[in-house]
């Protein structure tokens, strides 16, 4: 079975710009999540979307922002980025409780 | 969820067990505990989840005490390819909002 794909997996925007990450969950689970870490923050939970609806949100701003489609897939927009964003975002998908998540590899993100 | 308190750092020899040590005391009844690696710059890994009972798999064993304020990962033969950050994270799984702490950093030693 395919594990999480995620799409970039390297990017590298100006401050200012907008991006928009993608995330393809193993077959069969309904629940993703979005995460961003950096080294001074750690992992910290962004949103988790189930069957199309946002179940979950972190504390971040408004500029962050998902969506997930009918087939699952997701996606996280990060609008007017600023320097501070530059992070590894994971996504990670599971079945629903109480199973565990599985990550993908991440899509680094470097504003510049 | 119930915070979580790991040991910053643990060394452990190639071929023997690893034990790695979670606190959970305020955990409640309908809370699982989760077990994580991450190795650098890759993604998380899951490990291993249990609510009361002590759980296998083939990567690890997970001993939960019967009070459920303590929980001790093991990974019974320990390899290099195991040098990574354990997480250890208590939650109710019905919000699938994972909140991973510091970890512990385990590196195996030749």
């Amino acid at each position: 079975k395919a594990g999480v794909t995620q799409t970039p997996r390297y990017l590298i925007k100006t401050r200012g710009q907008q991006v928009t990450l993608s995330c393809s969950p193993i077959s069969g689970h309904r629940s993703v999540s979005w995460y961003q870490q950096t080294p001074g923050q750690g992992l910290q939970f962004l949103f988790e979307y189930f069957s199309e609806t946002q179940r979950n949100k972190g504390n971040f701003p408004g500029r962050f922002s998902g969506r997930q489609f009918s087939n699952s897939r997701s996606e996280m927009n990060v609008s007017t980025l600023e320097l501070g964003d530059s992070a590894l975002y994971l996504c990670a998908s599971s079945l629903d409780r109480p199973f565990g998540a599985f990550f993908g590899q991440g899509t680094r993100l470097t504003v510049v | 969820d119930a915070k979580t308190t790991q040991p910053t750092s643990m060394d452990c020899a190639e071929g023997r067990a690893a034990n790695l040590p979670c606190n959970h005391s305020t955990i409640s009844g309908n809370e699982y505990v989760y077990w994580y690696r991450q190795i650098h710059s890759q993604g998380p890994q899951y490990i291993i989840h249990g609510l009361k009972n002590n759980e296998t798999n083939e990567m690890a064993s997970l001993i939960i005490t019967e009070d459920r304020k303590s929980s001790t990962l093991i990974l019974p033969h320990a390899t290099l390819r195991d040098t990574a950050v354990y997480y250890c994270i208590v939650n109710s799984g019905s919000a699938r909002q994972l909140t991973f702490g510091s970890g512990t950093q385990l590196t195996v030693l030749p």
